[in-house]
């Protein structure tokens, strides 16, 4: 089955640092990418979609100029949190999809903690 | 705009039981697919069975299965002989054809006791 991984699984970082999450897709050309956030114990909040080669197309109440994603080849997409700070700590999960595939194909997860 | 419900926040039950995780949605669209995904401690998101709409037949994959009622807008899961590691987060979503959006639940927490 097609393959999505996600780097780091887990990061630490002070307030006011920008940090840089990657999502890959290991064996299948991803046309398009999600970025979710999911709170302990909820369900996934889709923050932005990607198509490759595109701008983001951002969920309302989400701050495109903190959550910067680029989507700039077929196999990468980032997230970088700008400027973060503790309420931006949460578990952020990539998912994938590409020509002729139905599903979204989801990555382990990054958990971010800003201290 | 399209929701997705799962009334059910926990379940418990014993291993080897049988049970049924219910979902139910709300849409105008007439062409869609329904998905319910396993999220178990690890935090990975893995497809547990898809069903098309158009389908009147019932997806099944090994020990899982769905009851699908499309006037009913309603999509249930259930798992047959449940074991262990069927301990898990389940969410039910919602795809319209043509779409990208996923519609999520907001969850069942399964837990399968020994």
């Amino acid at each position: 089955g097609a393959v999505v991984s996600q780097h780091p699984s887990w990061v630490i970082c002070k307030s006011g640092t920008s940090v840089k999450i990657e999502c890959r897709s290991l064996d299948f050309q991803a046309t398009t990418m999600f970025w979710y956030r999911q709170f302990p114990k909820q369900s996934l909040m889709l923050m932005a979609t990607s198509n490759e080669g595109s701008k983001a197309t951002y969920e309302q109440g989400v701050e495109k100029d903190k959550f910067l994603i680029n989507h700039a080849s077929l196999t990468l997409s980032t997230l970088t949190v700008t400027s973060a700070h503790p309420e931006d700590s949460s578990f952020y999960i990539c998912s994938a999809t590409g020509q002729g595939l139905l599903e979204q194909y989801f990555g382990p997860g990054t958990r971010l903690t800003v201290t | 705009a399209q929701t997705v419900t799962q009334s059910q926040p926990e379940m418990s039950v014993q291993e080897a039981e049988t049970v049924t995780l219910s979902c139910t949605y709300d849409t105008s669209e007439s062409n869609y697919y329904l998905f319910w995904y396993k999220q178990p401690p690890s935090r990975q998101m893995i497809l547990v069975i898809r069903q098309e709409a158009y389908k009147q037949q019932n997806a099944t994959e090994n020990r899982f299965s769905v009851n699908f009622q499309k006037a009913a807008k309603s999509f249930s899961l259930k798992i047959s002989d449940s074991q262990l590691g069927d301990t898990a987060m389940y969410f039910c979503a919602f795809l319209i054809q043509g779409a990208q959006k996923l519609v999520f639940g907001q969850g069942t927490r399964l837990t399968i006791n020994p």
